[in-house]
Protein backbone atom coordinates (compact mmCIF):
# COMPACT_ATOMS: atom_id res chain seq x y z
CA UNK A 1 0.00 0.00 0.00
CA UNK A 2 1.38 3.12 -0.94
CA UNK A 3 2.87 5.48 1.96
CA UNK A 4 4.10 8.99 3.02
CA UNK A 5 7.88 8.37 4.14
CA UNK A 6 9.86 11.06 5.99
CA UNK A 7 13.87 11.01 6.65
CA UNK A 8 15.57 11.71 8.85
CA UNK A 9 13.60 9.61 11.54
CA UNK A 10 15.66 11.37 14.40
CA UNK A 11 17.26 14.78 13.42
CA UNK A 12 19.53 16.08 16.83
CA UNK A 13 20.19 20.06 16.26
CA UNK A 14 21.95 22.72 18.26
CA UNK A 15 19.69 25.33 18.69
CA UNK A 16 20.04 28.34 16.61
CA UNK A 17 20.68 25.85 13.81
CA UNK A 18 19.10 25.56 10.45
CA UNK A 19 16.74 22.08 9.77
CA UNK A 20 15.14 20.40 6.97
CA UNK A 21 12.78 17.93 7.11
CA UNK A 22 12.20 15.95 3.96
CA UNK A 23 8.92 13.77 3.32
CA UNK A 24 7.87 12.17 0.16
CA UNK A 25 4.22 11.76 -0.30
CA UNK A 26 2.12 9.35 -1.76
CA UNK A 27 2.32 9.72 -5.59
CA UNK A 28 -1.09 10.41 -6.62
CA UNK A 29 -1.62 13.34 -4.26
CA UNK A 30 -1.52 16.66 -4.69
CA UNK A 31 -2.14 18.21 -1.03
CA UNK A 32 0.51 18.16 1.56
CA UNK A 33 0.37 18.88 5.05
CA UNK A 34 3.24 19.32 8.11
CA UNK A 35 1.45 19.31 11.66
CA UNK A 36 3.50 18.52 14.89
CA UNK A 37 3.12 17.04 18.08
CA UNK A 38 5.12 17.81 20.88
CA UNK A 39 5.76 14.97 23.58
CA UNK A 40 2.18 14.00 25.85
CA UNK A 41 0.29 16.66 23.87
CA UNK A 42 -2.13 16.76 20.82
CA UNK A 43 -0.96 16.69 17.07
CA UNK A 44 -1.41 20.56 15.86
CA UNK A 45 -1.40 21.84 11.92
CA UNK A 46 1.03 23.79 11.00
CA UNK A 47 0.58 24.37 7.42
CA UNK A 48 -1.08 22.62 4.08
CA UNK A 49 0.13 23.54 0.65
CA UNK A 50 -0.96 22.87 -2.31
CA UNK A 51 -0.17 23.86 -6.49
CA UNK A 52 3.18 25.11 -5.53
CA UNK A 53 1.88 27.82 -2.63
CA UNK A 54 0.87 28.23 0.86
CA UNK A 55 -3.24 27.11 1.60
CA UNK A 56 -3.06 27.80 4.94
CA UNK A 57 -1.02 27.98 8.00
CA UNK A 58 -0.99 28.05 11.43
CA UNK A 59 0.05 30.63 14.06
CA UNK A 60 2.75 28.12 15.00
CA UNK A 61 4.29 28.75 11.39
CA UNK A 62 6.14 31.86 12.14
CA UNK A 63 8.72 33.30 9.62
CA UNK A 64 10.98 31.02 10.77
CA UNK A 65 9.18 28.24 9.01
CA UNK A 66 8.83 27.57 5.18
CA UNK A 67 8.22 24.88 3.03
CA UNK A 68 8.98 23.61 -0.45
CA UNK A 69 8.12 21.12 -2.79
CA UNK A 70 11.69 21.69 -4.72
CA UNK A 71 10.78 18.47 -7.45
CA UNK A 72 8.05 15.88 -8.34
CA UNK A 73 8.30 13.86 -5.20
CA UNK A 74 9.42 15.75 -2.65
CA UNK A 75 7.91 18.07 0.29
CA UNK A 76 10.10 20.01 2.64
CA UNK A 77 9.81 22.01 5.66
CA UNK A 78 12.67 24.21 6.71
CA UNK A 79 13.10 25.78 10.38
CA UNK A 80 15.46 28.79 9.96
CA UNK A 81 16.54 29.16 13.32
CA UNK A 82 15.72 26.26 16.06
CA UNK A 83 14.38 27.14 19.16
CA UNK A 84 14.05 24.75 22.53
CA UNK A 85 10.37 24.86 22.04
CA UNK A 86 10.62 23.34 18.17
CA UNK A 87 11.33 20.28 19.96
CA UNK A 88 8.71 17.69 18.86
CA UNK A 89 7.56 14.85 16.23
CA UNK A 90 6.78 16.60 13.01
CA UNK A 91 4.74 14.37 10.75
CA UNK A 92 4.01 14.89 7.12
CA UNK A 93 0.55 14.18 5.34
CA UNK A 94 -0.62 14.19 2.14
CA UNK A 95 -4.23 13.67 0.44
CA UNK A 96 -5.83 13.18 -3.10
CA UNK A 97 -7.92 15.42 -5.11
CA UNK A 98 -11.12 13.54 -4.36
CA UNK A 99 -13.84 14.29 -1.37
CA UNK A 100 -12.36 17.69 -0.56
CA UNK A 101 -8.80 16.69 -0.13
CA UNK A 102 -9.98 14.37 2.54
CA UNK A 103 -8.92 12.03 4.51
CA UNK A 104 -5.19 12.49 5.01
CA UNK A 105 -2.37 10.05 5.13
CA UNK A 106 0.30 10.75 7.34
CA UNK A 107 4.13 9.66 7.62
CA UNK A 108 5.79 8.00 10.66
CA UNK A 109 7.33 11.59 11.48
CA UNK A 110 10.89 13.02 12.37
CA UNK A 111 11.50 13.05 15.80
CA UNK A 112 13.54 16.66 15.74
CA UNK A 113 15.30 17.31 19.43
CA UNK A 114 17.08 20.76 19.60
CA UNK A 115 19.80 20.87 22.49
CA UNK B 1 -14.20 25.49 25.56
CA UNK B 2 -11.76 23.01 23.43
CA UNK B 3 -13.03 22.55 19.86
CA UNK B 4 -12.45 19.31 20.08
CA UNK B 5 -12.64 16.88 23.67
CA UNK B 6 -11.34 13.26 23.90
CA UNK B 7 -11.18 11.31 27.21
CA UNK B 8 -7.49 10.82 27.22
CA UNK B 9 -7.77 7.83 29.32
CA UNK B 10 -6.01 5.26 29.54
CA UNK B 11 -8.59 2.67 29.06
CA UNK B 12 -7.82 -0.75 29.88
CA UNK B 13 -10.36 -3.73 28.73
CA UNK B 14 -10.07 -7.52 28.90
CA UNK B 15 -9.24 -9.52 24.90
CA UNK B 16 -12.06 -9.96 23.60
CA UNK B 17 -14.42 -7.14 24.79
CA UNK B 18 -15.96 -3.95 22.91
CA UNK B 19 -14.52 -0.63 23.06
CA UNK B 20 -16.31 2.28 22.84
CA UNK B 21 -14.12 5.66 22.35
CA UNK B 22 -15.93 8.90 22.00
CA UNK B 23 -14.92 13.07 20.63
CA UNK B 24 -17.12 15.59 21.27
CA UNK B 25 -16.52 18.87 19.33
CA UNK B 26 -17.72 22.50 19.67
CA UNK B 27 -17.47 23.60 15.84
CA UNK B 28 -20.58 22.78 13.76
CA UNK B 29 -19.04 23.52 10.42
CA UNK B 30 -17.10 20.34 11.37
CA UNK B 31 -18.03 17.69 8.01
CA UNK B 32 -15.24 15.12 7.71
CA UNK B 33 -14.27 12.89 11.15
CA UNK B 34 -11.07 10.31 10.94
CA UNK B 35 -10.24 8.06 13.33
CA UNK B 36 -6.40 7.47 13.57
CA UNK B 37 -4.85 4.52 15.66
CA UNK B 38 -0.84 5.72 16.62
CA UNK B 39 1.79 3.05 18.06
CA UNK B 40 4.22 4.27 20.29
CA UNK B 41 6.68 6.70 18.08
CA UNK B 42 4.54 6.41 14.80
CA UNK B 43 2.46 8.39 13.01
CA UNK B 44 -1.30 8.52 12.86
CA UNK B 45 -2.83 5.44 11.20
CA UNK B 46 -5.97 6.37 9.05
CA UNK B 47 -8.20 3.57 10.51
CA UNK B 48 -11.78 5.19 9.47
CA UNK B 49 -13.31 8.25 7.79
CA UNK B 50 -17.14 9.55 7.63
CA UNK B 51 -18.83 12.35 5.79
CA UNK B 52 -21.38 14.13 7.68
CA UNK B 53 -23.47 12.15 9.63
CA UNK B 54 -24.06 8.14 10.12
CA UNK B 55 -22.12 5.02 10.37
CA UNK B 56 -19.42 3.53 8.88
CA UNK B 57 -18.29 -0.55 9.65
CA UNK B 58 -14.62 -2.11 8.56
CA UNK B 59 -14.60 -5.47 9.55
CA UNK B 60 -14.25 -5.02 13.61
CA UNK B 61 -14.56 -1.54 13.53
CA UNK B 62 -17.68 0.87 13.18
CA UNK B 63 -17.54 4.60 13.31
CA UNK B 64 -20.64 6.40 14.27
CA UNK B 65 -21.36 10.55 13.64
CA UNK B 66 -24.30 12.66 15.64
CA UNK B 67 -23.51 15.60 14.48
CA UNK B 68 -26.95 16.75 15.99
CA UNK B 69 -25.37 16.19 19.48
CA UNK B 70 -21.59 17.07 17.92
CA UNK B 71 -20.93 13.65 19.30
CA UNK B 72 -18.49 10.58 17.09
CA UNK B 73 -17.53 7.44 18.59
CA UNK B 74 -15.42 4.26 17.24
CA UNK B 75 -16.92 0.95 18.39
CA UNK B 76 -13.84 -2.15 18.44
CA UNK B 77 -15.27 -5.33 18.68
CA UNK B 78 -13.52 -8.46 19.91
CA UNK B 79 -10.67 -6.10 21.02
CA UNK B 80 -7.19 -8.18 20.35
CA UNK B 81 -4.07 -6.76 22.46
CA UNK B 82 -2.78 -5.92 18.85
CA UNK B 83 -5.26 -2.96 19.24
CA UNK B 84 -3.43 -1.66 22.21
CA UNK B 85 -2.78 1.96 21.10
CA UNK B 86 -3.19 5.46 21.20
CA UNK B 87 -6.66 6.32 19.19
CA UNK B 88 -6.96 9.60 17.91
CA UNK B 89 -9.99 11.15 16.86
CA UNK B 90 -9.82 14.18 13.70
CA UNK B 91 -12.09 16.35 11.98
CA UNK B 92 -12.00 19.00 9.34
CA UNK B 93 -14.62 21.67 7.41
CA UNK B 94 -15.64 21.74 4.06
CA UNK B 95 -13.35 23.49 1.60
CA UNK B 96 -10.10 21.68 -0.17
CA UNK B 97 -7.71 20.23 1.76
CA UNK B 98 -8.56 21.48 5.12
CA UNK B 99 -6.44 21.13 7.84
CA UNK B 100 -7.42 18.72 10.85
CA UNK B 101 -7.95 19.45 14.26
CA UNK B 102 -7.21 16.22 16.54
CA UNK B 103 -8.68 15.39 19.76
CA UNK B 104 -5.55 15.02 22.76
CA UNK B 105 -6.29 11.07 21.87
CA UNK B 106 -7.65 7.88 24.04
CA UNK B 107 -4.84 5.35 25.03
CA UNK B 108 -6.08 1.82 25.06
CA UNK B 109 -4.74 -1.01 26.45
CA UNK B 110 -6.08 -4.66 26.30
CA UNK B 111 -5.24 -7.07 28.18
CA UNK B 112 -5.14 -10.92 27.74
Amino acid sequence: EPEVTQTPSHQVTQMGQEVILRCVPISNHLYFYWYRQILGQKVEFLVSFYNNEISEKSEIFDDQFSVERPDGSNFTLKIRSTKLEDSAMYFCASSSPGQGGQPQHFGDGTRLSIL
Amino acid sequence: QKEVEQDPGPLSVPEGAIVSLNCTYSNSAFQYFMWYRQYSRKGPELLMYTYSSGNKEDGRFTAQVDKSSKYISLFIRDSQPSDSATYLCAMSHTGTASKLTFGTGTRLQVTL
